[in-house]
């Protein structure tokens, strides 16, 4: 299987400054078709969790752009520019190259 | 509007059998590739289990141990997870949900509770 590592497991952040996150797979996630099925998750308190990008940069329809993602083969980095009250909760990579699917641990984000 | 609505979770000791149903609506289910995800008490997400758009193939996550079966009705616009020989650590809630993995859109339930304990 595919382990996906998070880190850090949790960063405290300031309102407005700009924050950053860290996925490392086991495995290179580009599949035989050329492309890199690398997802980013956000769950906030009580919630069920929403996608933000997927294929590693591409953002889901409604996310801000102050979210954005980057990376290739193994490693792999979520950045919000500049953080919002409402951007708190965990943060999920996934990959969904190999079966089965796997998630990264999470990283919990808080304000300082 | 999409919506995915879970049902079945329950209290149920070691060793029984519970089967969860999703019921999809706002999208045209046939469409799509349908997964199982679960997040223990205070704990991460774990994918469980997806099934293709016509029910051809499965995949599970390997620490199942070939426990849980995933199936889909299209008829319905359902799937479902039976699980069997349930264990303690099998406690979480459990999320239906439809990702695309190369198209935006990501559709969740709110998640039904399954409590294995004696």
């Amino acid at each position: 299987d595919a382990v996906m590592t998070q880190s850090p497991l949790s960063l405290p952040v300031t309102l407005g400054q700009p924050a950053s996150i860290s996925c490392r797979s086991s495995q290179s996630l580009v599949r035989s078709d050329g492309n890199t099925y690398l997802n980013w998750f956000h769950q906030r308190p009580g919630q069920s969790p929403r996608r933000l990008i997927y294929q590693v940069s591409n953002r889901d329809s409604g996310v801000p752009d102050r979210f954005s993602g980057s990376g290739s083969g193994t490693d792999f980095t979520l950045k919000i520019s500049r953080v919002e009250a409402e951007d708190i909760g965990v943060y999920y990579c996934m990959q969904g190259t190999h079966w089965p699917h796997t998630f990264g641990g999470g990283t919990k984000v808080e304000i300082k | 509007e999409v919506q995915l609505e879970e049902s079945g979770g329950d209290l149920v000791q070691p060793g029984g059998s519970l089967r969860l149903s999703c019921a999809v609506s706002g999208l045209t289910f046939s469409n799509h590739w349908m997964n199982w995800v679960r997040q223990g008490p205070g704990k991460g997400l774990e994918w469980v289990a997806n099934i293709k758009p016509d029910g051809s193939q499965k995949y599970y996550v390997d620490s199942l141990e070939g426990r849980f079966t995933i199936s889909r009705d299209n008829a319905r616009n359902s799937v479902y997870l039976q699980m069997n020989s349930l264990r303690v650590e099998d406690t979480a809630v459990y999320y239906c949900t439809s990702v695309s993995l190369q198209t935006p859109g990501d559709y969740w339930g709110q998640g039904t509770m399954v409590t294995v304990s004696s």
